[in-house]
């Protein structure tokens, strides 16, 4: 079984500039979140998909930050202005029958 | 603030012995409890979860013990070996995944 796919693994961004990440869940698996992970912290949970439907989105700075996922399969997440305290790294997770969530890689993202 | 707080920071085991690591959380909502281990590099992998309904789970090495009334539970790692050394994270979450709060970490390394 493929795991959860995320792209880039890496981005290199100046402050104000926009950024977009992509995550493509294990086939089937209905819930998909976006976390971020700042380096030596717990991953922080920014939204949480059911399908194609927002469940929370309550830690999202909205502001900047937005996320999608049309059809119900894959997701994009996009920053836009960046800031430096973005730096950070995002993961993608998806979800099994039993609540058990399956990370992505991860992208590490640095904003300059 | 909902926080699940973790302890210790950082942990040194020699190879062979039990390495323990305590988190506490605060939403006596929360009804599931997972474990993640995390590599440099990796997105973080369910290791074992427990729900408040047992208070001991046992897989392999690893086993969680679960104290509904002091709102705390533990991982315990038996025979600890040197592939171990990594950073694991506690969580907690409302059913479904939604709410999900990691701790902070906590950096294992286990001596040869």
């Amino acid at each position: 079984e493929a795991g959860v796919a995320q792209s880039p693994r890496y981005k290199i961004i100046e402050k104000r500039q926009s950024v977009a990440f992509w995550c493509n869940p294990i086939s089937g698996h209905a819930t998909l979140y976006w976390y971020q992970q700042i380096l030596g912290q717990g991953p922080k949970l920014l939204i949480q998909f059911q399908n194609n439907g927002v469940v929370d989105d309550s830690q999202l700075p909205k502001d900047r930050f937005s996320a999608e996922r049309l059809k119900g399969v894959d997701s994009t997440l996009k920053i836009q202005p960046a800031k430096l305290e973005d730096s950070a790294v995002y993961l993608c997770a998806s979800e099994g029958l039993r609540y058990e969530q399956y990370f992505g890689p991860g992208t590490r993202l640095t904003v300059t | 603030q909902q926080q699940v707080k973790q302890s210790p920071q950082s942990l040194i085991v020699q190879k062979g012995g039990i390495s323990i690591i305590n988190c506490a959380y605060e939403n006596t909502a929360f009804d599931y409890f997972p474990w993640y281990q995390q590599f440099p590099g990796k997105g973080p992998a369910l290791l074992i979860a427990i729900r408040p309904d047992v208070s001991e789970k046992k897989e392999g090495r690893f086993t969680i013990s679960f104290n509904k009334s002091a709102k705390q539970f533990s991982l315990h790692i038996m025979d600890s070996q040197p592939g171990d050394s990594a950073t694991y994270f506690c969580a907690a979450s409302l059913t479904g995944g939604f709410k999900t709060i990691f701790g902070a970490g906590t950096r294992l390394f286990v001596k040869a």
